[in-house]
């Protein structure tokens, strides 16, 4: 059971490069989520999904795109990468918010140079 | 909006030493979720904890919503080195489709 996967693990891009970041879970999930972690200041959402074909803003969604074509898959997309967008970045699922947890895929440390 | 305070920020303690990580919100939470994530890896989730005053265990975690399911706290009993990490809570938003986190607790183990 792969439960979140996430690729690429590892990513350098250059400043004004975009790329996309994907997810993709087998549990059946309805909730997707991305988050973007950085040194204290723990987990900062920027983008969810309840379900497929919908997305919403999260706390931090500005210079990012996500789509949720599928149910199983979650992406993320940096239009222009900027320097303050060097982070780890996560992906998380879940069946449901207030009585379910969440599960996480082991991250993609991406550096913006 | 709704936030979620986490105390204290690090906490360095010799092998076998207990910790505490406590969780404080300003408004009346339906239930608290805690997560793990060691140095390098993801959080992955602990526990939830959903009734006024409930306490659970796990082996030498013990975990307490207060009465008033305005708080929180993780208790580590006799710290080992395969407890560092970083120890983070988290709450409903109240909307039912995310969750708040609180900054974490970064817990630090000398051998």
């Amino acid at each position: 059971n792969a439960g979140v996967t996430q690729t690429p693990k590892f990513r350098v891009l250059k400043t004004g490069q975009s790329m996309t970041l994907l997810c993709a879970q087998d549990m059946n999930h309805e909730y997707m989520y991305w988050y973007r972690q950085d040194p204290g200041m723990g987990l900062r959402l920027i983008h969810y999904s309840v379900g497929e074909g919908t997305t919403a803003k999260g706390e931090v969604p500005d210079g990012y795109n996500v789509s949720r074509l599928k149910k199983q898959n979650f992406l993320l997309g940096l239009e222009s990468a900027a320097p303050s967008q060097t982070s780890v970045y996560f992906c998380a699922s879940s069946y449901g918010v207030s009585d379910q947890p969440q599960h996480f895929g082991d991250g993609t440390r991406l550096s913006i140079l | 909006g709704q936030q979620v305070m986490q105390i204290p920020q690090y906490q360095h303690v010799q092998e076998g030493e207990d910790f505490t990580t406590y969780c404080n919100s300003s408004t009346t939470l339906s239930n608290i979720q805690w997560y793990k994530q060691r140095p390098g890896g993801h959080p992955v989730f602990l526990i939830q904890l959903v009734k006024s005053g409930e306490v659970k265990k796990q082996k030498r975690l013990t975990f307490q919503f207060g009465e008033a399911k305005k708080n929180s706290s993780l208790h580590i009993t006799a710290t080992q080195t395969t407890d560092v990490g970083t120890y983070f809570c988290a709450v409903n938003a109240g909307n039912n489709r995310k969750l708040i986190w609180g900054l974490g607790t970064s817990l630090a183990v000398n051998p």
